[in-house]
């Protein structure tokens, strides 16, 4: 069965420091990766794709980083703000189906304090 | 440009009732798709469109119907809704397949008692 998991369920940091967020899947065939970021009571909004030739995609602070042969992937975030306090979900696609579905994973709820 | 909308926002509703949730999106895209989100779990399709006139069961499609009469416009459906329908729905659409990102909705709050 196609899955995608998550890891910390939840994560409580600083601001201004780093966090890494783990992503680790097993969808078969793959197309491609994305991250996206769920602020409370919105819709997710895409922070970054990737296909399976990518390791490594930025936007601004987030970094995302993508090992195809291990099935695992990373976002990180780099001098945190409080607005990133928000879930982060890991979404994975698979080659196969032409309708474009997405299977995703049940996110990361991340906490940035003063 | 608005994007992805969603009419209502919050809806109460009694075991039984019936209600249409309005999902429209203004960018011309032809993919359009229903979620549920629900407390500890991912996103789960419902229901989705390849095109005007076309629909197709997702993951979870029991209890729900839906219409795709304009391009525009992504309709979701409750015939007779149940407690277990409480969530938050999403809609979504996007131009085409593989490597396009999905635009989503502010997604709607429903709650069924």
């Amino acid at each position: 069965k196609n899955q995608v998991e998550q890891s910390p369920q939840s994560l409580i940091i600083l601001e201004g420091k780093n966090c890494t967020l783990q992503c680790n899947y097993t969808v078969s065939p793959f197309s491609n990766l994305r991250w996206y970021k769920q602020d409370t009571g919105r819709g997710p909004v895409s922070l970054t794709i990737m296909t399976f030739s990518e390791n490594t995609k930025s936007n601004g602070r987030y970094t995302a980083t993508l090992d195809a042969d291990t099935k695992q992937s990373s976002l990180h975030i780099t001098a945190s703000q409080l607005s990133d306090s928000a879930s982060y979900i890991c979404v994975v696609s698979d080659s196969m189906d032409s309708s474009y579905k997405l299977i995703f994973g049940s996110g990361t709820r991340l906490l940035v304090r003063p | 440009n608005a994007g992805v909308t969603q009419t209502p926002k919050f809806r109460v509703l009694k075991t039984g009732q019936s209600m249409t949730l309005l999902c429209a999106q203004d960018m011309n895209h032809e993919y359009m798709y229903w979620y549920r989100q629900d407390p500890g779990m991912g996103l789960r399709l419902i229901h989705y469109s390849v095109g005007e006139g076309t629909t197709a069961k997702g993951e979870v499609p029991d209890g729900y119907n839906v219409s795709r009469l304009k391009k525009q416009n992504f309709l979701l459906g409750l015939e007779s809704a149940a407690p277990s329908q409480t969530s938050v729905y999403f809609c979504a659409s996007t131009r085409g397949v593989l490597g396009y990102e999905q635009y989503f909705g502010p997604g709607t709050r429903l709650t069924v008692t």
